[in-house]
């Protein structure tokens, strides 16, 4: 069974253009979080969603960052006019459920780069 | 607020020794706690989780973990280090009250010297 995909693996993008990262769940979960992991820190949340809803986005930055799961799909987290301080590591992960029961499973990441 | 405190940024050991990874947490009500270990450029792995039950949870690659509700801490264990464990590892609490997101340690980064 294939894992949590992201794509793209490492994103290189200037100031000023947008950021799409694209995560699919393992097959079946319809759970899924976002989190991001700066340079020697550790993973901070950014959003929770199901399919075509969002659950929780506490951790968005109010401006930028945008994020969706549609019903058909991968899940995408998407950044708008990138800054330097948006540099960071992207991870998604999936759960089979929201149950705290259930532990989340992590995607391999996307790395994204402003220069 | 809940919270999770890994006090040391990096835990050095010999192979064939025993480590511990430390982690401490502070939450109302009960934790559900977990281990995540990071290679380089990876992904995070699930190692293990405590949820109810045994104060001492077995996980992968030989890893346990030993839940303390006094000490509130939930140290990682292994009785026999090896050079491959040498990696990023993470303690996480799951934050019951929002949504089941999970809130992470800073992380420790072990090296298992030969």
């Amino acid at each position: 069974n294939a894992g949590v995909m992201q794509n793209p693996r490492h994103l290189v993008r200037r100031r000023g253009q947008e950021a799409r990262l694209r995560c699919s769940p393992v097959k079946g979960h319809s759970h899924v979080y976002w989190y991001r992991q700066l340079p020697e820190e550790g993973l901070k949340f950014m959003v929770y969603l199901q399919k075509e809803n969002i659950i929780d986005e506490s951790g968005m930055p109010k401006e930028r960052f945008s994020a969706e799961f549609p019903k058909e799909g991968p899940s995408i987290l998407r950044i708008q006019q990138v800054v330097r301080g948006d540099s960071a590591a992207y991870f998604c992960a999936s759960s089979l459920q929201g149950s705290s029961y259930n532990e989340q499973f992590f995607g391999p990441g996307t790395r994204l780069t402003v220069l | 607020a809940q919270s999770v405190a890994q006090p040391e940024d990096q835990v050095n050991v010999a192979e064939g020794n025993p480590l511990t990874v430390k982690c401490t947490y502070s939450v109302s009500g009960n934790p559900y706690l977990f281990w995540y270990v990071q290679y380089p450029n990876r992904g995070l792995q699930f190692l293990l989780k405590y949820i109810t039950g045994d104060n001492l949870v077995k996980g992968s690659y030989g890893f346990e973990a030993e839940f303390n509700k006094s000490q509130t801490s939930f140290h990682l264990k292994k009785p026999s280090a090896l050079v491959s464990d040498s990696a990023l590892y993470f303690c996480a609490v799951r934050d019951m009250k929002n949504t089941d997101k999970l809130i992470f340690g800073t992380g420790t980064r072990l090296q298992v010297f030969p």
